[in-house]
Parts: C-alpha cells; sequence; structure tokens
C-alpha cells in the first residue's frame, strides 16, 4: 500500500517562474491538506482540500499561490511569479475521514517537495 | 492567535536513558493532539496522537501526556535509541477543523 506521493523531490525555479508541486494521496484517502515548512522550524498549514472542494484556505497567501484537487488526478499547489521567499518544503498530508473513533484525524505525510528559488 | 511552542529546542540523551520532549499549547478549544517524528530531508511521521478527553495514551515505547489545566503535553521515550534521533513536533488540531498547528520543534541527539 503506497503511501502519500509528491513530485518532483526537488525543485529549482528562476524568480517569476512557476512552480507546479504534485501530491498523490494515499489510497481510499479523499481529504488532503498541504503544508509548508522553512530551515529550522515547525509545519504551517496552507490550504486543506477534498475531491473538487477547496475546504480551508486559511493558510494561503492572498496572491500567487492556488491549489485544486480534482476528480481525478493528483493534487496540485501552484506558486505563480515565485520569489526567494518561496524557497522551502512544501509538504502534503492525507488522512480517510472525519470524526469516529481514534486515529481518523491523523495526517499521513507524504516526503515533500523542497522548493528553491534562485 | 493559535500557537503551540516546545521549552526545549535540543535534547541529548544517552542511549538506553529515558527521553521526555515537552510542549505547551494555547488554544484551548484544541481536541487532538499528535505528535511526529521527522528525520532529516524525510517528512513527519506519525508517533502516537491523544484525544483531549484522555490524559494519557500509550504506544510501543512512547507515552504521550495531556494536562488540560496547563495546556501542556509531552512525549515520552522509553530506552531511548540512536534510531531515535530526529526532530519532533507536536500538533494541535482546533475543534471544528481539521488543519495540525505544529509547534516549532525539538531535536532529540541520542549519544551511543
Amino acid at each position: 500500500n503506497a503511501g502519500v506521493m509528491q513530485n518532483p523531490r526537488h525543485l529549482v525555479r528562476r524568480r517569476g517562474q512557476e512552480a507546479r508541486l504534485r501530491c498523490s494521496p494515499m489510497k481510499g484517502h479523499s481529504h488532503v491538506y498541504w503544508y509548508r515548512q522553512l530551515p529550522e522550524e515547525g509545519l504551517k498549514f496552507m490550504v486543506y482540500l477534498q475531491k473538487e472542494n477547496i475546504i480551508d484556505e486559511s493558510g494561503m497567501p492572498k496572491e500567487r499561490f492556488s491549489a485544486e484537487f480534482p476528480k481525478e488526478g493528483p493534487s496540485i499547489l501552484r506558486i505563480q511569479q515565485v520569489v526567494r521567499g518561496d524557497s522551502a518544503a512544501y509538504f502534503c498530508a492525507s488522512s480517510p475521514q472525519l470524526g469516529g473513533g481514534l486515529n481518523v484525524y491523523e495526517q499521513y505525510f507524504g516526503p515533500g517537495t523542497r522548493l528553491t528559488v534562485t | 492567535g493559535e500557537s503551540v511552542g516546545l521549552h526545549l529546542p535540543t535534547l541529548s540523551v544517552q542511549e538506553g536513558d529515558n527521553s521526555i520532549i515537552n510542549c505547551a499549547y494555547s488554544n484551548s478549544a484544541s481536541d487532538y493532539f499528535i505528535w511526529y517524528k521527522q528525520e532529516s530531508g524525510k517528512g513527519p511521521q506519525f508517533i502516537i496522537d491523544i484525544r483531549s478527553n484522555m490524559d494519557k495514551r500509550q504506544g510501543q515505547r512512547v507515552t504521550v501526556l495531556l494536562n488540560k489545566t496547563v495546556k501542556h503535553l509531552s512525549l515520552q521515550i522509553a530506552a531511548t535509541q540512536p534510531g531515535d534521533s530526529a526532530v519532533y513536533f507536536c500538533a494541535e488540531k482546533v475543534v471544528y477543523g481539521n488543519k495540525l498547528v505544529f509547534g516549532a520543534g525539538t531535536i532529540l541527539r541520542v549519544k551511543s
């Protein structure tokens, strides 16, 4: 049973270019979360999506950042016109469902995409 | 606003000793807490979780304690091993939401 998959693992972009980060959740999971991590810091929530819906985007910057989770295919985090401050590790997590017994809020993380903006 | 903080940024322990990693949280509305382990270059790995209606939960070699009175969470690792060396994060989930709020992390170094 494959875990959460993210690609690419490393991405280098020049300032002004676009970055597209992909996330395939665990099989059977319909909830996807994106987090950003700066060096030696904790993860910061960005956005929470279910299939075709954005549920919570309270952590997303107002400009240049967007996310989607289409009916078919992976979730995409898109950063337009990247700047050096966007350099970070971006992690995707997935979970199976809400409510119910213990562990159902557990989020399973992928290996991350390390974005470097030059 | 929401915040989760850790008391000690780095903890060094001798192999075989017990480790205790502490975490303070500020949001009394949080109803679920998780400890994650993150090794260099990898994503966070689930260790153990606890709901707010519990004060203790045990796993294999790990125990999480929750003190809601003082908003404190701790992770105890028994017989610490070199493979336990990593950064440990506590995270909280606020009721009626699904996002996790992470602390800054504690580096655990195990000396052989």
